[in-house]
């Protein structure tokens, strides 16, 4: 079940430049993405979200970019910093379908942001 | 800020044996989840619990496993009869509405032996 995909396991920025997570999907349905973030021995920490009738939400320096045509979201985090180092994981949900927000989760990315 | 707490941190039980998972969501939020992570691989859906009941439940969420609100606080995980493999990072969720993000707490790490 390969619904929600992060085709890279790792990234490695130096601080205070841009970091740019991908995620596609495959399930049309999905209308509700999420991006979570999860340092080990921790649970995943909820970053942002959209909507699919947006394209674009931003939370300080964390925005999501939504391409419905493409099925692909990027998390830009602008400027990065040693304590984003972790894993990002992607989640996707389909509101309209479901009786709860059920998620379905990417691989993950491990970001590495180097000082 | 208000956390998703799970008891206990790391519970070793031998193959055959009931392990009860515990969790205390955020006391606002109305729909409660259980996710588990098997070492390498992805965070998967188990269960979700609103109004008391089962909402929705994966394939792997099958008779071996159930879930209780005992109290107004509790949400428990349990399995009745413990495989090799369902040792994993079993993750306790909230979220104040159908529509909203979900919580998370920092896990139960369930080792099978």
């Amino acid at each position: 079940d390969q619904q929600v995909k992060q085709n890279s396991p790792s990234l490695s920025v130096q601080e205070g430049r841009i970091s740019i997570l991908n995620c596609d999907y495959t399930n049309s349905m999905f209308d509700y993405f999420l991006w979570y973030k999860k340092y080990p021995a921790e649970g995943p920490t909820f970053l942002i979200s959209i909507s699919s009738i947006k394209d674009k939400n931003e939370d300080g320096r964390f925005t999501v970019f939504l391409n419905k045509s493409a099925k692909h979201l990027s998390l830009h985090i602008v400027p990065s910093q040693p304590g984003d180092s972790a894993v990002y994981f992607c989640a996707a949900s389909w509101f309209e379908g479901g009786a709860t927000n059920k998620l379905i989760f990417g691989t993950g990315t491990l970001l590495a942001v180097q000082p | 800020e208000p956390e998703v707490t799970q008891t206990p941190s790391h519970q070793v039980t031998q193959m055959g044996q009931e392990v009860i998972l515990r969790c205390v969501p955020i006391s606002n939020h109305l729909y409660f989840y259980w996710y588990r992570q098997i070492l390498g691989q992805k965070v998967e859906f188990l269960v979700s619990f609103y109004n008391n009941e089962i909402s929705e439940k994966s394939e792997i969420f099958d008779d071996q496993f159930s879930v209780e609100r005992p109290d107004g606080s509790n949400f428990t995980l349990k399995i009745r009869s413990t495989k090799l493999e369902d040792s994993a990072m079993y993750f306790c969720a909230s979220s104040v509405g159908k529509n909203s993000p979900l919580h998370f707490g920092n896990g139960t790490r369930l080792t099978v032996t």
